[in-house]
């Protein structure tokens, strides 16, 4: 099915591990994005990216590495994971002539660490 | 830089009533865009109803319309006919036409729609 699908959509990992969440896309939007949601502060840009190989930090990048190497993937590294990094976090896509309808969000990956 | 600021971390109205809630803003801009996401338990993000700054008309989604300020920098919801499907977490969020497509949040309104 057509769409933006996030995994794993649950995960507990270990403070200190490396954790990967993934995004995919099927719309070959070119813009994509990470948030994270946390209470009392909405959702906060982690990374962006205007294209494949080209991607930019948004208001809280510390402790997050990403890459996208095809323009349908935009996968979100955790290099060594912390409990503040608990969290739910979103992919979101979009193409840019499309802008007055904002984004389209996947599903979410909820994200503890212990 | 760009902020949204919802005042309200929580509200509730009784069925069938009507609730307003509210949405304050700042920039320097004067080409943007403002949206209403509506956030279920479910956690799937859904796009309410979206408003463009030139516009001087305030958008109207069936029982979902918008208090468009520009002046104020405010854009509140308001929701008619409340339904207990309605509940969910509200956010308000800005989109600048020169910073890369990239959406600012408010912190959220959680609202409870009671029997």
């Amino acid at each position: 099915d057509a769409g933006i699908t996030q995994s794993p959509r649950y995960k507990i990992t270990e403070t200190g591990r490396q954790v990967t969440l993934m995004c995919h896309q099927t719309w070959s939007h070119s813009y994509m994005f990470w948030y994270r949601q946390d209470l009392g502060h909405g959702l906060r840009l982690i990374y962006y990216s205007a294209a494949a190989d080209i991607t930019d930090k948004g208001e809280v990048p510390d402790g997050y590495v990403v890459s996208r190497s095809k323009t349908e993937n935009f996968p979100l590294t955790l290099e060594s994971a912390t409990r503040s990094q608990t969290s739910v976090y979103f992919c979101a896509s979009s193409h840019p002539p499309d802008r007055v309808y904002g984004y389209t969000f996947g599903s979410g990956t909820r994200l503890t660490v212990v | 830089a760009q902020t949204v600021t919802q005042s309200q971390p929580e509200m509730s109205v009784q069925e069938a009533e009507t609730v307003t809630l509210s949405c304050t803003y700042d920039t320097s801009e004067s080409n943007y865009y403002l949206f209403w996401y509506k956030q279920p338990p479910s956690r799937q993000m859904i796009l309410v109803i979206r408003q463009e700054a030139y516009k001087q008309q305030n958008a109207t989604e069936n029982r979902f319309s918008v208090n468009f300020q520009k002046a104020a920098k405010s854009f509140s919801l308001k929701i008619s006919d409340s339904q207990l499907g309605d509940t969910a977490m509200y956010f308000c969020a800005f989109m600048s036409y020169n910073q890369g497509g990239k959406l600012i949040f408010g912190q959220g309104t959680e609202l409870s729609v009671k029997p």
